[in-house]
């Protein structure tokens, strides 16, 4: 079955320092890969995604994230971490050759302290 | 550009009660899709509209659950009788078309407590 697993139900980490959500995921079929952010009392918002050409895909917020096929993974980094950035971050896929549903992981809670 | 907006943001019912959701999408996004989040978990799919006519609800308890989409814009999901395993946020989410690239954007959500 497909699925996505994101390792680390929480993460605490102090500003200003880096921090790496993890996710892997399992699939016979090609994927594509989405991170979504939702920060407290908000709704679910793109951060990045994968479709296809290069590997490393960023955000505007100073996220970014690899898409390494080899190790099934699509983790999420940033160098430098802010308070603002204290939110519920969700990995998911959607599968090639289907309708573009969208396949979710547990979530990882960011929280930032200073 | 206004978002995908949902209604009620929150509801208490009690079990057997039935209860509905609305969800108004972006205008002129074809797809729209609820799902379900349950506490401590990520979205689950529950069913899928390209328009006005159901993609994918294979994942739609079908004995309690209902969807429909009559004019291809808005959308209401039903449920009927609710259930305690049902307490849930529910989401709607749209794009402007199904497939791999397109970006889904979702509503802020209606919490569900069933008692």
């Amino acid at each position: 079955a497909q699925s996505v697993t994101q390792l680390d139900s929480q993460v605490p980490v102090f500003e200003e320092a880096p921090v790496e959500l993890r996710c892997n995921y399992s699939s016979s079929v090609s994927v594509y890969l989405f991170w979504y952010v939702q920060y407290p009392n908000q709704g679910l918002q793109l951060l990045l995604k994968y479709l296809s050409g290069s590997t490393l895909v960023k955000s505007i917020n100073g996220f970014e994230a690899e898409f390494n096929k080899s190790q099934t993974s699509f983790h999420l980094r940033k160098p430098s971490v802010h308070i603002s950035d204290t939110a519920e971050y969700f990995c998911a896929v959607i599968l090639g050759g289907s309708q573009g549903n969208l396949i979710f992981g547990k979530g990882t809670k960011l929280s930032v302290k200073p | 550009e206004a978002g995908v907006a949902q209604s009620p943001r929150y509801k208490i019912i009690e079990k057997r009660q039935s209860v509905a959701f609305w969800c108004n999408p972006i205008s002129g996004h074809a797809t729209l899709y609820w799902y379900q989040q349950i506490l401590g978990q990520g979205p689950k799919l529950l069913i899928q509209f390209q328009n006005n006519g159901v993609v994918d609800d294979s994942q739609l308890p079908k004995d309690r659950f209902s969807a429909e989409r009559l004019k291809g814009v808005d959308s209401t999901l039903k449920i009927q009788p609710a259930k305690l395993e049902d307490s849930a946020v529910y989401l709607c989410a749209s794009s402007l078309n199904s497939g791999t690239g397109g970006t889904q954007y979702f509503g802020p959500g209606t919490r569900l407590l069933v008692l």
